[in-house]
Order: structure tokens, then C-alpha cells, then sequence
């Protein structure tokens, strides 16, 4: 069964260092979206993208944040200078049409921790 | 004000028996949808159920059902003949089709005891 999948699963970076996190969405599905899950709280919506630009984002995904997809396949989610706050589990998910039931299906995940 | 909440942070429920797992929302547009997802201790998120807002009658998959209250703007999940693989957290979400941005809850952990 086709699946997303996101790497690396750990990513420990310093306070201010820049990092990208990949995805590869399941491959005909359109619509990709990030998420960050501080531990033990709730999943928190950063940014959808959709025919190559973003079509909503949150309060949280500020200048800091961006996100591309430099090729058919990856969508990554780059934090230009990374703050201790920023630490949490950052979810990609991606879902086939812009219609319901808008199933999303989720990759397992990339810890980031900022030291 | 929030758009999902989810009032029970934890939940115990007997092996076999069925658990209702409550969530409440709040949107002003007339199209959206809602859906829960399990996210069990291996942190993976699955998805379990969608209930547009125009559906006439409730969604059920397997042993999931979804009781769709619009008046109440409630969608609580019924897992029935609860199974210790059920022990997870489980997460309640809206989306507006006016906008393609996913709302979740703060989500339930729920226990199954043998």
C-alpha cells in the first residue's frame, strides 16, 4: 500500500542552524500539508500546498518557515534559524483530490529536536 | 474560540464494551467536514472516519461509527467491542471547505482494560 514517507526520523539541530525536512507525499495525491505536534499535544496545522503554492498556512508558519517542492515527488519544510520552541514532531500528510472525504494520510513523522 | 474541542483527556473502557469519545465544534461556514484520527504510542497518525456536514445519516467503518449531532455542532466516535489494540490517543478534526486547513483537538487517551 502506498504510503508517505518523511526523513529523517530524528533531527537534533543548535539553536539558529537551519533545517529541511523531506517528505515524499504518496504519488498522486495533490494536496500536501505539514503539521507540528509539540509532545504530548495536540496536532497543530502549519501550511497546505497545492499546485505549487501554498493555499492556506497558521499563525505559526511565519517568515521562519517555508516550504517547496523542488521536484514531482519531495515537499520539504525548511526552518531558516530554528528556535528551542521550534522542538516538536513535525508531520507531513497528503491527500489524492480536493474533495471529500479528504482522507489524509500521514508520514510517520520527523523528531526535530533544537539544543 | 477554538474550533475542535475535546473535554475528556482520558478515557477507561472495559475490553469488549463500547466507549464514546466526545467532540464539539465551532465553524460558521455551512460546508466543512470532520473526522478522527488514532495516533497510537508509536506516534503514527491513522485515519478513522470522515462525516461530511451535509450527510444524512452517520458514518460508520467497521467498528467505528461517528454520532453527528449538527444542531449541537457534536461528532462523537463510537468504537464498539473495544480492543486492547484500541489503547491510543485519539484525535477529533474539522475542515472548512472554504478553507484547505485542518483544525484538531487536544485529543483523548484512551485505555482498554483485559
Amino acid at each position: 500500500e502506498p504510503e508517505v514517507t518523511q526523513t529523517p526520523s530524528h533531527q537534533v539541530t543548535q539553536m539558529g542552524q537551519e533545517v529541511i525536512l523531506r517528505c515524499v507525499p504518496i504519488s498522486n495525491h495533490l494536496y500536501f500539508y505539514w503539521y507540528r505536534q509539540i509532545l504530548g499535544q495536540k496536532v497543530e496545522f502549519l501550511v497546505s500546498f497545492y499546485n505549487n503554492e501554498i493555499s492556506e498556512k497558521s499563525e505559526i508558519f511565519d517568515d521562519q518557515f517555508s516550504v517547496e517542492r523542488p521536484d514531482g515527488s519531495n515537499f520539504t519544510l525548511k526552518i531558516r534559524s530554528t528556535k528551542l520552541e521550534d522542538s516538536a514532531m513535525y508531520f507531513c500528510a497528503s491527500t489524492r483530490r480536493g474533495a471529500p472525504p479528504y482522507e489524509q494520510y500521514f508520514g510517520p513523522g520527523t523528531r526535530l529536536t533544537v539544543t | 474560540a477554538q474550533k475542535i474541542t475535546q473535554t475528556q483527556p482520558g478515557m477507561f473502557v472495559q475490553e469488549k464494551e463500547a466507549v464514546t469519545l466526545d467532540c464539539t465544534y465551532d465553524t460558521s461556514d455551512p460546508s466543512y467536514g470532520l473526522f478522527w484520527y488514532k495516533q497510537p504510542s508509536s506516534g503514527e497518525m491513522i485515519f478513522l472516519i470522515y462525516q461530511g456536514s451535509y450527510d444524512q445519516q452517520n458514518a460508520t467503518e467497521g467498528r467505528y461509527s461517528l454520532n453527528f449531532q449538527k444542531a449541537r455542532k457534536s461528532a462523537n466516535l463510537v468504537i464498539s467491542a473495544s480492543q486492547l489494540g484500541d489503547s491510543a490517543m485519539y484525535f477529533c478534526a474539522m475542515r472548512e471547505e472554504a478553507r484547505n486547513q485542518f483544525y484538531f483537538g487536544t485529543g483523548t487517551s484512551l485505555t482498554v482494560i483485559p
